[in-house]
């Protein structure tokens, strides 16, 4: 089945450390994304790619890095400088603007 | 970048065609409408998406005015399933950053 995954589906993190989530897809989509989620609000966008080893920040870039050094792949990392990284984090793919293809989400709170 | 408006929400029952109309004043010329729908703890997933007029697909009609400042999602015969929050977006082709707003949440009621 063609479709995005993402690892894992719930993350603890203490005070000050780093901590990667995973996001793979298979359906040969140049441009990925990643959103932040908060209780009762929209998506805001923090980093996407429209290809390999090119990415862009988006609304809320500041304490969250990524890489693209893969198609299938756009993991990104919540740095200890992210102040309030508890959220709900949403990756996504597409083909240009149509159709954006969403992962099933990764729960992250900060102990 | 097009910004929209959305009722925070609404109720409806079971059977019911549901409309949901979407506010977007500045939309440009080059501007496409898309809506999408998320469960709880889900990521959304796309419904539908039109330039002008009318779309309809298998299970959503989308309208949109001659003047398309703004759209209707369109829900025949909703179902208990349907309760979930509903998300619209404007956005030229090929643009990759797009604002989406807190949507609109549906409630169906038996």
């Amino acid at each position: 089945d063609g479709g995005i995954t993402q690892s894992p589906k719930y993350l603890f993190r203490k005070e000050g450390q780093n901590v990667t989530l995973s996001c793979e897809q298979n359906l040969n989509h140049d441009a990925m994304y990643w959103y932040r989620q908060d209780p009762g609000q929209g998506l805001r966008l923090i980093y996407y790619s429209q290809i390999v080893n090119d990415f862009q920040k988006g609304d809320i870039a500041e304490g969250y890095s990524v890489s693209r050094e893969k198609k299938e792949s756009f993991p990104l990392t919540v740095t200890s400088a992210q102040k309030n990284p508890t959220a709900f984090y949403l990756c996504a793919s597409s083909i240009g603007f149509n159709e954006q293809f969403f992962g099933p989400g990764t729960r992250l709170t900060v102990l | 970048l097009a910004k929209t408006t959305q009722p925070i929400s609404m109720d409806s029952y079971e059977g019911q065609e549901v409309n949901i109309t979407c506010s977007h004043n500045n939309i440009a010329t080059n501007d496409y409408i898309t809506w999408y729908q998320q469960f709880p703890s889900q990521g959304p997933r796309f419904i539908i998406q039109g330039y002008k007029t009318k779309v309809t697909n298998e299970v959503a009609s989308l309208f949109i005015p001659a003047d398309r400042k703004s759209s209707t999602l369109s829900l025949p015969r909703v179902s208990l399933s349907d309760t979930a929050v509903y998300y619209c977006l404007v956005g030229e082709r090929g643009n990759y950053q797009l604002i989406w707003g807190a949507g609109t949440k549906l409630i169906i009621k038996p």
